[in-house]
Parts: structure tokens; sequence; C-alpha cells
């Protein structure tokens, strides 16, 4: 089986652009979680969305949003890019709401390098 | 909120030799999941182990195990018999029971493991 796919790898945009990233999760995992990490650091929690529903949302901007496709695979949009945002973008899935339950753990992607010029 | 340290940001071992990575966290939760996640240059997180906070007995998967101190906060990841392929970066994680942020993993900021012959 498939596991998580994102797209695209690498992405470069400017400051003030807006950028879309993808997310295709495991076959039959309805639950969706995108993650943020800079450099040098661990991730960050984004969002979460479960059966196309936002379940969680993390500390970031409004200018990040995210939405769930009846297919399950999602969208991150980030707006009004600052050079800030530069990072790798990671998605998970998981099969239930809970990406923590013991017969339920995320699934993670190689992630989207972003970096804002 | 949970926070997690790790306060190793680089170690090193020997091919064939044990060595131990430190985590702590701090949560006002009894009840939580915790995680060894590794990523190597290929920047997919990888479940390494996990352990349930309500279990007293420490998990172990193959060369990987945990000293779980729930008293401490302390969570230390040892690997045995390192090999070649368990250089990475290791990520200690939290995650609540709560339904709506199951799925919200809190990461600390990494340990960088270097095998050597």
């Amino acid at each position: 089986d498939a596991g998580v796919t994102q797209s695209p790898t690498h992405l470069i945009k400017t400051r003030g652009q807006h950028v879309t990233l993808r997310c295709s999760p495991i076959s039959g995992h309805k639950s969706v979680s995108w993650y943020q990490q800079v450099l040098g650091q661990g991730p960050q929690f984004i969002f979460q969305y479960y059966e196309k529903e936002e379940r969680g949302r993390g500390n970031f901007p409004d200018r990040f949003s995210a939405r769930q496709f009846p297919n399950y695979s999602s969208e991150l949009n980030v707006n009004a890019l600052l050079l800030g945002d530069s990072a790798l973008y990671l998605c998970a899935s998981s099969y239930k709401n809970s990406g923590s339950s013991y017969n339920s753990p995320l699934h993670f992607g190689n992630g989207t390098r972003l970096t804002v010029t | 909120a949970q926070t997690v340290t790790q306060s190793q940001p680089e170690m090193s071992v020997q091919e064939a030799e044990t060595v131990t990575l430190s985590c702590t966290y701090d949560t006002s939760e009894s009840d939580y999941y915790l995680f060894w996640y590794k990523q190597p240059p290929s920047r997919q997180m990888i479940l390494v182990i996990r352990q349930e906070a309500y279990k007293q007995q420490n998990a172990t998967e193959n060369r990987f195990s945990v000293n779980f101190q729930k008293a401490a906060k302390s969570f230390s990841l040892k690997i045995s018999d390192s090999q070649l392929g368990d250089a990475a970066m290791y990520f200690c994680a939290y995650s609540g029971l709560n339904t709506g942020t199951a799925s919200k993993l809190t990461f600390g900021t990494g340990t960088r493991l270097q095998v050597t012959l």
C-alpha cells in the first residue's frame, strides 16, 4: 500500500505570495494532520481534520487554512507568505480521529520543503 | 500547556554499542501517550516506540526500549546493538487522550544521533 504522499516535494515562493500544499492519506485513513517543522526544531501542530471537519488547530495565524475533501485528501493553504514560513510541512494520516490511540498511530509523509525568499 | 524537552542536541555511539537518549516532559494530565520518532535524511517521521502512561511496564520494540518514570516525567530511549541505519534525528513526543486533541503531538527539539564504526 502507498504511504502518505505529499506534493510538491520542494517549493520556492516570494514574500506576500500564496501557497497550496497537498496531501493524500493512506487508503482507508480518514484523519489528516498538518505540522510545520522549522529547521532545527521539532514539528509543530497546525491542523487536524477528520471526516472533512476541523477537529484541532494549533497556534498559527489566520493566514494558515486547510480543508479536507470527500476522498480524505487535504490541502494546506498559506496566504501572504513571510520569510518565517520557510519550513518543512509534514502531513500525517491515521484511521481514527485519535492519532495517538494504540491501534491508530500517525503515519507521516516525506513533507514539502517550502522556501520563502 | 504540555512541553517536551530534549536536552541532548547531539549524541554519538559506536556500532554495536548501546546509547540512551533523554526526554522530559511537563503535563497536568494523568493519562497520556509518549512516543519516540526517528527522522532520517529522507525527512519522513517514523514511529519507533510508544508508551501509554497508565502502563507501568516499559515498552520494548526489538533493539529499542524505553525507561518511563511517570513521577519524574522522564521518558528515555535506549538503543541496543546500534546499527549504522540508526543514525537520524530522534524526537520525543507527547499526546493527550482527549478526542479533540489526541492527534496533536507535541514534539521536543530533537537529538541527532551519529553512529560510528
